[in-house]
């Protein structure tokens, strides 16, 4: 079963590239990845997804190594509005067959002016 | 769409009342998926269902917590009876069958005296 481990934490600055950073060492085969952005007193939200090497969309990227043990999750020029918490999901792509989903504990980033 | 709707937002009981939470996902959207949020635990998922079938309940705490879907519009989460511990923020999702990417409610305050 997948289990998933990020940093509690990180600070950064307006304007800067923020990498985190996700561990998954028990990630199966058919195993996505997905991220999510958490605000206070909302539920999360989804930012990316990947399988393998490397994703990009409007508002992030996702570089996925070849063993598929870790990925991180890259936010170019973050801004104050960036401040939130981080969750990696780790679930298998065949999950509407009995699958298991698992968040990370995620990570809260801090971003300062 | 109005995207996925929770009621009630937020539920203040005493232990030992049942407490019913209630879903709408977005139209559509096959997959359902219950979770709970602690500062201890973090975000669990409870139990999911595919087609208005559960498929994993293996999350669901005890015998305590029941989920229905009777239909693609609606499910319900139930707690009979209610105690202390089970005081949380639950959150709804939906997706399409084939994707992981959940679009999450706004999440259900509960609190048990």
């Amino acid at each position: 079963l997948a289990k998933t481990t990020q940093p509690i934490s990180m600070d950064s600055y307006e304007g800067q590239e923020v990498n985190i950073t996700c561990s998954h060492n028990n990630i199966a085969t058919n195993d996505y990845i997905t991220w999510y952005q958490q605000f206070p007193s909302q539920g999360p939200r989804f930012i990316i997804q990947g399988y393998k090497t490397k994703v990009t969309n409007e508002v992030a990227s996702l570089f996925i190594p070849a063993d598929r043990k870790s990925s991180t999750l890259s936010l170019p020029r973050v801004s104050l509005s960036d401040t939130a918490v981080y969750y990696c999901l780790v679930g298998e792509g065949s999950y509407n067959q009995g699958g298991k989903l698992i968040f990370g504990q995620g990570t809260e980033l801090s971003v300062k002016p | 769409d109005a995207g996925v709707i929770q009621s009630p937002r937020h539920e203040v009981t005493e232990m030992g009342q049942e407490v019913t939470l209630r879903c709408k996902p977005i139209s559509g959207h096959n997959s359902l998926f219950w979770y709970r949020q602690t500062m201890m635990r973090g975000l669990e998922l409870l139990i999911y269902f595919n087609n208005n079938v559960p498929i994993d309940d293996s999350g669901m705490p005890e015998d305590r917590f029941s989920a229905k879907m009777p239909n693609a519009s609606f499910s319900t989460l139930k707690i009979q009876p209610s105690e202390p511990r089970d005081s949380a923020v639950y959150f709804c999702a939906s997706s399409l069958l084939e994707g992981l990417e959940q679009y999450f409610g706004p999440g259900t305050r509960l609190t048990v005296t």
